[in-house]
């Protein structure tokens, strides 16, 4: 059973777009994250959101979790070629077990 | 290099044989979980783990797999009678104890053990 639903799952844009990767879940979670994974790595940790609602940003990137803690996403403004790669989001629950999401495959063409 | 180290980065078994995936986590990191990944699929989890102590395992298969985190030394993740269906990447990840505020911000993956059986 897949938890966490992300989409798009393949997203190819121009340097210098907008986009938004969602991750969406029927369950809710006590707390969520979002990874960066390049090819041949493990995933890199971007941010955990914690509270319902909250919106957190990291430079051109934007995450924000659903008032209702089952849902996320993930704002890029102005991609980079450097955005390359998949990217991951987990929900962890109260016993702190992760459930991934299969990803999002970014490609930022220049 | 105060990351999770994962060792062999890339192993090749024959059917039939063992596999033992290894994982130093980071220091003072005293939880361990391993996932499983298939190519352009998302991590899929198997066991998390205390020092000496198995706390979740619900993802790893009933055969043939088993995992360890001793007292003393890294993770052991081990896959006895390999079949090509074991082929994935396997990445180990650690973490501070989870009630920590620092908890699920320490959490930091290895860069895994690419398992090929042939």
């Amino acid at each position: 059973t897949q938890l966490l639903e992300q989409s798009p799952q393949f997203l190819s844009i121009q340097e210098g777009e907008n986009l938004t990767v969602y991750c969406n879940s029927s369950s809710v979670f006590s707390s969520l994250q979002w990874y960066r994974q390049e090819p041949g790595e493990g995933p890199v940790l971007l941010v955990t959101v914690v509270t319902g609602g909250e919106v957190k940003k990291l430079k051109r990137l934007t995450f924000q979790f659903g008032d209702a803690r089952k849902d996320s996403s993930l704002h890029i403004t102005a991609a980079q070629t450097g955005d390359t790669g998949l990217y991951l989001c987990a929900g962890v629950n109260n016993f702190n077990k992760f459930y991934f999401g299969s990803g999002t495959k970014l490609n930022v063409k220049p | 290099n105060a990351g999770v180290m994962q060792n062999p980065r890339h192993l090749v078994r024959r059917r039939g044989q063992e596999a033992r995936l290894r994982c130093s986590p980071v220091k003072g990191h005293s939880h361990v979980y391993w996932y499983r990944q298939l190519p352009e699929e998302g991590l899929k989890f198997m066991v998390y783990l205390q020092k000496e102590n198995i706390i979740d395992e619900s993802g790893m298969p009933k055969e043939r797999f088993s995992a360890e985190f001793p007292k003393e030394g890294p993770s052991i993740l081990r896959i006895q009678q390999v079949v090509r269906g074991d082929s994935a990447a396997y990445f180990c990840a650690s973490s501070p104890p989870p009630y920590r505020d620092d908890g699920l911000d320490g959490y930091t993956f290895g860069s895994g053990t690419r398992l090929t059986v042939v």
